[in-house]
C-alpha cells in the first residue's frame, strides 16, 4: 500500500523568504502526486499535480514541485512567500491502476511572520 | 462554473444518532469520493462512487454508507454515531478516466460534524 510522509509538522518562514515543504512517498510503481492547500476551516485546494513527463511541475499561486524518483520525493517550493500563504499543506499520492483513492500525508502547517 | 458543493456546513449530533451529508460534484464530473479529516490529521479515504455504485472502500466500518444519484450527486450516511466520528467530512469529485487509476480530485469546503 502506498504511504506519504511529510517530515515537517510546522514551518515558520518570514514574508518574502523562500519556502520548501518536504514530501516522501512509498509506492512500488510510479505514483500520481499532488499538493493541496487548506486554509483554516476550509476544504482542500489543488496547487499542482504530477502524472508523468517533466519532473518540475508548475502550479498556482507561484508554487512549483519537483519529482525525484531516486529519492521518492515530491517537494513543494515557492521562491517568495506572502502572508496569504499561511495555511496547511498536504501531499497526496494516487496510483496508476486499480486504486482510485488519494492517500494523504499528515500535513505541514506554514506560519508566515512579517 | 460551480465547484464542488456540500451541505450542511456544520452539524451537531448526539451519540447513537444518524446523519446524512450531501455533495454535488463539479460540473462535468461523474465520480464522487468521500474523506474524513480528523482534527490535526490528513484526510482519510472513506469510499468512492462511480456509476451509482461503490467502486472502492477504505478502512471504515459498515456504519458508513453512501449513495450516488443519476445526476452524480452523492450522500454519505453515518449510523450509530460515536464521539470519534467528529471530523470534517470532505467530498471530492473527479472525471473518471480510462486508465483505472486515480483521477485529479477537486474538493468541496466540507461539512463539520460534531458528535456530543
Amino acid at each position: 500500500a502506498q504511504s506519504v510522509t511529510q517530515p515537517d509538522i510546522h514551518i515558520t518562514v518570514s514574508e518574502g523568504a523562500s519556502l520548501e515543504l518536504r514530501c516522501n512517498y512509498s509506492y512500488g510503481a510510479t505514483p500520481y502526486l499532488f499538493w493541496y492547500v487548506q486554509s483554516p476551516g476550509q476544504g482542500l485546494q489543488l496547487l499542482l499535480k504530477y502524472f508523468s513527463g517533466d519532473t518540475l511541475v508548475q502550479g498556482i499561486k507561484g508554487f512549483e514541485a519537483e519529482f525525484k524518483r531516486s529519492q521518492s520525493s515530491f517537494n513543494l517550493r515557492k521562491p517568495s512567500v506572502h502572508w496569504s500563504d499561511a495555511a496547511e499543506y498536504f501531499c497526496a499520492v494516487g496510483t496508476l491502476s486499480n486504486d482510485y483513492k488519494l492517500s494523504f500525508g499528515a500535513g505541514t502547517t506554514v506560519t508566515v511572520r512579517a | 462554473d460551480a465547484g464542488v458543493t456540500q451541505s450542511p456546513t456544520h452539524l451537531i449530533k448526539t451519540r447513537g444518532q444518524q446523519v446524512t451529508l450531501r455533495c454535488s460534484p463539479k460540473s462535468g464530473h461523474d465520480t464522487v469520493s468521500w474523506y474524513q479529516q480528523a482534527l490535526g490529521q490528513g484526510p482519510q479515504f472513506i469510499f468512492q462512487y462511480y456509476e451509482e455504485e461503490e467502486r472502492q472502500r477504505g478502512n471504515f466500518p459498515d456504519r458508513f454508507s453512501g449513495h450516488q444519484f443519476p445526476n452524480y450527486s452523492s450522500e454519505l450516511n453515518v449510523n450509530a454515531l460515536l464521539l470519534g466520528d467528529s471530523a470534517l467530512y470532505l467530498c471530492a469529485s473527479s472525471l473518471a478516466g480510462g486508465s483505472g487509476g486515480t483521477d485529479t480530485q477537486y474538493f468541496g469546503p466540507g461539512t463539520r460534524l460534531t458528535v456530543l
